[in-house]
């Protein structure tokens, strides 16, 4: 099947470092990549949806200058994630599919733990 | 809009016994609607989708649902219960077939006890 690989799986870094988060679509054209976040033993939730070559979309109470989307190419995207601070510990997940297939499912990667110390 | 609703964050059965996790959605265009396992630290890994058709849908590890519109419910069973089953599953709701946004329900954890 579709494979999603995102990197790195854990980050744990200091307060005010930033960090990029990347998504990779293996094995097919990603036209469309989400974000989301899942807070502890929470459901997830979008942050922003990007198709490739345009800016992202972001959901309403995600920062976008917080939360920088790149989607340059149909098998990457990136979540940077901007002068971090403990409140943004939490695990980004982010999936890939495209929409040129037609009804083709969202395919997730494995997630990146981020802890801000 | 859509929502989902999973009654019961935390189901337990006993190794043997039949699982059922309830979904019930909530849309204003006719859904498509996804249910998906997530291992300790990892993504979400797809069990089983309805899109139109066939109202119950089978899917991977011997997991099926159905699609009951009368209802609005999705429900997820399993005959028999396998250790291996333990894991965090979520519902999800549609406009599209997946490729559009998805609206998850909060999540049922399934602990299955030898």
């Amino acid at each position: 099947g579709a494979v999603v690989s995102q990197h790195p799986s854990r980050v744990i870094c200091k307060s005010g470092t930033s960090v990029k988060i990347e998504c990779r679509s293996l094995d097919f054209q990603a036209t469309t990549m989400f974000w989301y976040r899942q807070f502890p033993k929470q459901s997830l939730m979008l942050m922003a949806t990007s198709n490739e070559g345009s800016k992202a979309t972001y959901e309403q109470g995600v920062e976008k200058d917080k939360f920088l989307i790149n989607h340059a190419s149909l098998t990457l995207s990136t979540l940077t994630v901007t002068s971090a601070h403990p409140e943004d510990s939490s695990f980004y997940i982010c999936s890939a599919s495209n929409r040129g297939l037609g009804n083709q499912p969202q395919h997730f990667g494995d997630g990146t733990r981020l802890s801000i110390l | 809009a859509q929502s989902v609703t999973q009654l019961g964050s935390h189901v337990s059965v006993s190794e043997g016994a039949l699982v059922l996790l309830r979904c019930n959605y909530s849309s204003s265009v006719p859904p498509y609607l996804f249910w998906y396992v997530q291992y300790p630290n990892q993504g979400l890994q797809l069990l089983l989708k309805y899109t139109t058709g066939a109202t119950l849908v089978k899917g991977i590890n011997g997991f099926e649902a159905e699609f009951k519109k009368s209802e609005t419910s999705f429900h997820l069973t399993k005959p028999s219960a396998h250790m291996s089953d333990a894991a965090e599953y979520f519902c999800a709701v549609s406009e599209g077939d997946g490729a559009n946004n998805l609206f998850f329900g909060t999540g049922t954890r399934l602990t299955v006890i030898p």
